[in-house]
């Protein structure tokens, strides 16, 4: 089944203590993505990915880091999270030229206390 | 920057009511529009798409018209049902740097009651 897995589905965590949340395509996707969903605000890029090795900053990239070692694999890193990071966070991918819109992970729950 | 404004919800409506969902937008050049649709506990998916000017997207009884004189992709359904209540996002598709980026309104959450 084509699909974009996202883990963990839920987290809690302290301030300041590292996590990466993972996300897996596989459907030979060049693109990746990461979206943070809060309330009134809907969707919001946190970074991108064309391709292996070309990542680059969405619209709200302050506090996260990315890798894209492998084509299938796009991690999320928060290397000192603080509470303003709570949040819905979502994966997606698409083809490059996104046509036919974005396939979506099933979300991760963060709660940064 | 290009922009998507969708209505405020939440919109409550009775089983088999008419709804409708307004989206506006802002872009340069002549993006593709999208409506997603976000069920609790689960990420979004792709309910329907239009890729030019008076197109018409649909899919499961629901309907949006590309219009590009009012810059609009209104969301329309004759007869919603209880499993109709989620979170729908209109969206567009911006060019950038080689790929499209989407780009979303802040949802509305749709509720509809027996």
């Amino acid at each position: 089944e084509a699909q974009v897995t996202q883990n963990p589905r839920y987290l809690i965590t302290v301030t300041g203590k590292k996590l990466t949340v993972t996300c897996s395509q596989n459907m030979n996707h060049e693109y990746m993505s990461w979206y943070r969903q809060d309330p009134g605000l809907g969707l919001r890029q946190i970074y991108y990915s064309m391709n292996v090795e070309v990542t680059d900053k969405g619209d709200v990239p302050e506090g996260y880091k990315v890798s894209r070692k492998e084509k299938r694999n796009f991690p999320l890193i928060l290397e000192s999270p603080s509470p303003n990071q709570t949040s819905l966070y979502f994966c997606a991918s698409s083809f490059r030229q996104a046509l036919g819109g974005y396939t979506f992970g099933s979300g991760t729950r963060l709660t940064v206390v | 920057g290009d922009s998507v404004t969708q209505m405020e919800g939440p919109v409550t409506l009775s089983e088999e009511a008419f709804l409708t969902i307004n989206c506006t937008y802002t872009a340069t050049g002549y993006p593709s529009l999208f409506w997603y649709v976000q069920y609790p506990g689960e990420g979004l998916q792709l309910l329907l798409k239009a890729t030019k000017a008076d197109d018409k997207g649909s899919n499961k009884g629901f309907e949006a018209t590309y219009r590009k004189e009012t810059t609009s992709f209104h969301l329309e359904k004759g007869s919603v049902q209880v499993s109709d209540s989620a979170v729908y996002f209109c969206a567009l598709s911006a060019l950038g740097d080689g790929y499209n980026k989407l780009i979303f309104g802040a949802g509305t959450r749709l509720a509809v009651h027996p």
